[in-house]
């Protein structure tokens, strides 16, 4: 049970490239959301899938979109990254009804 | 808009001195409440939740902490800090019948010195 894992560790980007941030799930979670953390901020919420097939907007969502692919997998996906987007990206999950989430290891992403 | 409100962006204690963090919450209505902490390079592990019932929930790595509705406060408490408690705490809430999705504080970071 590997729980929620983050795929890659680190990655860097210039200005303009695009990539995916992979994320997947062996607890047989319903939701489903990406956080991004910044230095005296927390973590802010940029999207969430409640259940399989849908996705919400959070706080952050500008310049990202997200695929929920089934019910173990949701990406995260930065078109045309920005600068602005270097930061840690969480991955976390959570049981129907428990309100507890349960978080990935992280990427670390520097954008050029 | 619900928010939580950690003032200490950085304590640094003994090994062996008692730690007490602090967190605050806009928004009352029924709040959940959770404290997470995040080791170096690591992501965040749950130490421990307040739904209802008790108001003093003990976690794990012997922490506990106490919820105040008065005081709008959901403080945390180690009576003995070790070396391998040095991390970054958040305080989270999810307000029931808000917009009920987690919100994170901004973290305290925990130094030990010997």
């Amino acid at each position: 049970n590997a729980g929620v894992t983050q795929t890659p560790k680190f990655q860097v980007l210039k200005t303009g490239q695009s990539m995916t941030l992979q994320c997947a799930q062996d607890m047989n979670h319903n939701s489903m959301y990406w956080y991004r953390q910044d230095p005296g901020m927390g973590l802010r919420l940029i999207y969430y899938s409640a259940s399989e097939g849908t996705t919400d907007k959070g706080e952050v969502p500008n310049g990202y979109n997200v695929s929920r692919l089934n019910k173990r997998e949701f990406s995260l996906r930065l078109e045309s990254a920005a600068p602005s987007q270097t930061s840690v990206y969480f991955c976390a999950s959570e049981p129907r009804h428990q309100e507890t989430q349960y978080f990935g290891p992280g990427t670390r992403l520097l954008v050029l | 808009a619900q928010s939580v409100t950690q003032p200490d962006i950085h304590i640094t204690v003994s090994e062996g001195a008692s730690l007490e963090l602090r967190c605050n919450y806009s928004y009352g209505a029924t709040p959940y409440l959770f404290w997470y902490v995040q080791s170096p390079g690591q992501g965040l592990q749950l130490l421990l939740k307040y739904f209802s019932g008790d108001t003093l929930v003990q976690g794990i790595k012997g922490f506990e902490a106490e919820f105040k509705r008065s005081q709008s406060s959901f403080n945390l408490r180690k009576p003995s800090v070790h070396w391998s408690d040095a991390a970054e705490y958040f305080c989270a809430v999810v307000i029931k019948g808000g917009n009920e999705k987690l919100t994170f504080g901004t973290g305290t970071r925990l130094t030990i010195i010997p």
